[in-house]
Parts: C-alpha cells; sequence; structure tokens
C-alpha cells in the first residue's frame, strides 16, 4: 500500500538552511508536493514536483527528488520565524487525484 | 487569503445534535473534497466530489453526509457524532480530479462533547 513518512520534528536557527525530508513507497507517484500548514490554518501549498523531474526551484525553496530512492526533499534558504509551521509531504498515485500525505514535519525556527 | 472559505471555524456540539459544515470555493475549480485531520495522523481523505457528482466516498460512517449543490460549494451534514470524530475539517478544491494541486481551506475546528 501507499505510505508517505517524515520526521516529526526539526530545529534550526535563523538564517540557517533547513531540509525536510520525506520518503514514500509506491513507485507510480505523479506528482510529489509539499504543504505548509500554520497553526489554525489549513494546508497551504508551497511547491510540487512532477515525477520525471529531479530537481525544482521557487525562490528560497528547492525541491529534490531522488525515484530510485523514493525521496523527497524540501530545502529552504536563509530560514525566517515565519517558516515555522508544520510541512506535509503528499504523493499523489493512481487516477482522480488521491493524495497520501505524511504525518507532517514541525519545524521551529529559534532566534 | 485563501480562495477556499470554511464556515464555521469553531463547532461545539453535543452527540444527538445535526449540525452543517459549509465550504465554498472561488477558484473556478471542478473537484471538492473533504479531508480530516485528526492529531498526529495523516489527513484522511473522506468524500470526493467532481462536477457536483460524488465519486469516491472513502469508507465514512454515514453519521457524515455530504453535499454538492454546485461546483462553488460543499456541504458536511453531521448527525449522531461520537466524541472520537472531534478533528479538523478541512475542504479542498481542484481544477479537475488529474491531478492539478489541491487548495485547502482554513478548516472547521470540530468539537463532539
Amino acid at each position: 500500500g501507499e505510505d508517505v513518512e517524515q520526521s516529526l520534528f526539526l530545529s534550526v536557527r535563523e538564517g540557517d538552511s533547513s531540509v525536510i525530508n520525506c520518503t514514500y513507497t509506491d513507485s507510480s507517484s505523479t506528482y510529489l508536493y509539499w504543504y505548509k500548514q500554520e497553526p489554525g490554518a489549513g494546508l497551504q501549498l508551497l511547491t510540487y514536483i512532477f515525477s520525471n523531474m529531479d530537481m525544482k526551484q521557487d525562490q528560497r525553496l528547492t525541491v529534490l527528488l531522488n525515484k530510485k530512492d523514493k525521496h523527497l526533499s524540501l530545502r529552504i534558504a536563509d530560514t525566517q520565524t515565519g517558516d515555522s509551521a508544520i510541512y506535509f509531504c503528499a504523493e499523489s498515485t493512481g487516477g482522480g487525484n488521491k493524495l497520501t500525505f505524511g504525518t507532517g514535519t514541525q519545524l521551529k525556527v529559534e532566534l | 487569503e485563501t480562495g477556499v472559505t470554511q464556515t464555521p471555524r469553531h463547532l461545539v456540539m453535543g452527540m444527538t445534535n445535526k449540525k452543517s459544515l459549509k465550504c465554498e470555493q472561488h477558484l473556478g475549480h471542478n473537484a471538492m473534497y473533504w479531508y480530516k485531520q485528526s492529531a498526529k495522523k495523516p489527513l484522511e481523505l473522506m468524500f470526493v466530489y467532481s462536477l457536483e457528482e460524488r465519486v469516491e466516498n472513502n469508507s465514512v460512517p454515514s453519521r457524515f453526509s455530504p453535499e454538492c449543490p454546485n461546483s462553488s460549494h460543499l456541504f458536511l451534514h453531521l448527525h449522531t457524532l461520537q466524541p472520537e470524530d472531534s478533528a479538523l475539517y478541512l475542504c479542498a478544491s481542484s481544477q479537475n480530479r488529474d491531478n492539478s494541486p489541491l487548495h485547502f481551506g482554513n478548516g472547521t475546528r470540530l468539537t463532539v462533547t
């Protein structure tokens, strides 16, 4: 079956880079997504990558995909206190836009 | 500001009450979704509507009843809920059901007493 795993916590200093990792099991994934959830809010789409790509960069965000190892990462450059949130990885498999989410990584940015 | 609006933001209800959650999307999307987010568990897909037709029901108990009167509005009718149904209920929409990204609302925090 489908399974998406993430580490639960990550703590970084303001100004450093953050790297949030995700592993998935379904090799037929078509799109992989990163969402951000701030307290009391819904999920905000940050970025996504098609499975035939290795890398995607969008301003401070860099997504790396290693399809062989089924490993996805999100790098946030120059992390700011406003980046503190829970980050969810999700994969889209099969038809019908069914997303399987990880349990989320809580990012804490310290001054 | 999100293009998907959910009301109410918070809801407390007893197990014998009947209430409804409302979702409205202003993005011109054709597909809408209900997800349940419980503490320390991955998001669970509940229902999917495409062009107002229910296309997915993920083994959700009948005490949850969705309604999609048009492509911009989605409701979740609740009755005879259990305390374990307390969670954040998230609505989402996407352009179509062909891998277009999901856009989420801010959710309704439901507490069942």
